[in-house]
């Protein structure tokens, strides 16, 4: 069976400063990826996806993810954070049949 | 935009009684989906649905039941809601099963059994 673990439960980081979230994912086939925001009283928001070709993936909000296949890996980066950038983030993988599968999720704080 | 609305943001109820969540999907998308998400656990899949009057159980249905009567709507139930119930309850629809397609989240009902 698919998983996916995010090793980061929280993660303090101050304006303008680079983030990186980590996402490492165990399933058998070639993986579906995503990375999903939850701003605080809000629903998940797809930030980027990624199924096959340029490992590297541009999403929404200046964020990008690259896919490592041979450390079972999908980090999630943005050059330089933003005060609305303070959520919950998820990562998940796909299985058969649309059916998705999250990590426990990194909260994200942002000091000014 | 696609709209997935859910029928309360808040809701509490009380041990026993039988809870009934709505979610509505305005994209007439085939697939539906409803996950709790609990701190530290993200989001476990309770139950899905790729048509009118299908369902299938997803990793936690145990307590769950569902209910899609019409493409647009589906609908969660407890039928004796538990206190190790409360949680967050999210619905998603998506456009089909073919691994590309986008999940598109409600934005959650926040359910309390006392």
């Amino acid at each position: 069976a698919q998983s996916v673990t995010q090793p980061d439960i929280h993660i303090t980081v101050s304006e303008g400063a680079s983030l990186e979230l980590r996402c490492n994912y165990s399933y058998g086939a070639t993986p579906y990826l995503f990375w999903y925001v939850q701003s605080p009283g809000q629903g998940l928001q797809l930030l980027l996806k990624y199924f096959s070709g340029d490992t590297l993936v541009q999403g929404i909000k200046g964020f990008e993810a690259e896919f490592k296949r041979s450390q079972s890996s999908f980090n999630l980066r943005k050059p330089s954070v933003h005060w609305s950038d303070a959520a919950e983030y998820f990562c998940a993988v796909e299985a058969a049949g649309n059916k998705l599968t999250f990590g426990g999720g990194t909260r994200v704080l942002v000091k000014p | 935009d696609v709209k997935v609305t859910q029928s309360s943001r808040y809701l509490v109820k009380r041990t026993g009684e039988k809870v009934f969540l709505e979610c509505v999907q305005d994209m007439d998308h085939e697939n539906m989906f409803w996950y709790r998400q609990d701190p530290g656990l993200g989001l476990r899949l309770i139950y899905f649905s790729y048509d009118v009057k299908m369902k299938e159980k997803g990793d936690i249905p145990e307590g769950y039941s569902v209910s899609r009567e019409k493409k647009e709507r589906f609908s969660l139930i407890l039928e004796s809601a538990s206190t190790n119930q409360t949680s967050m309850y999210l619905c998603a629809s998506s456009g089909g099963t073919v691994g590309t397609d986008t999940q598109y989240f409600g934005p959650g009902t926040r359910l309390t059994v006392l």
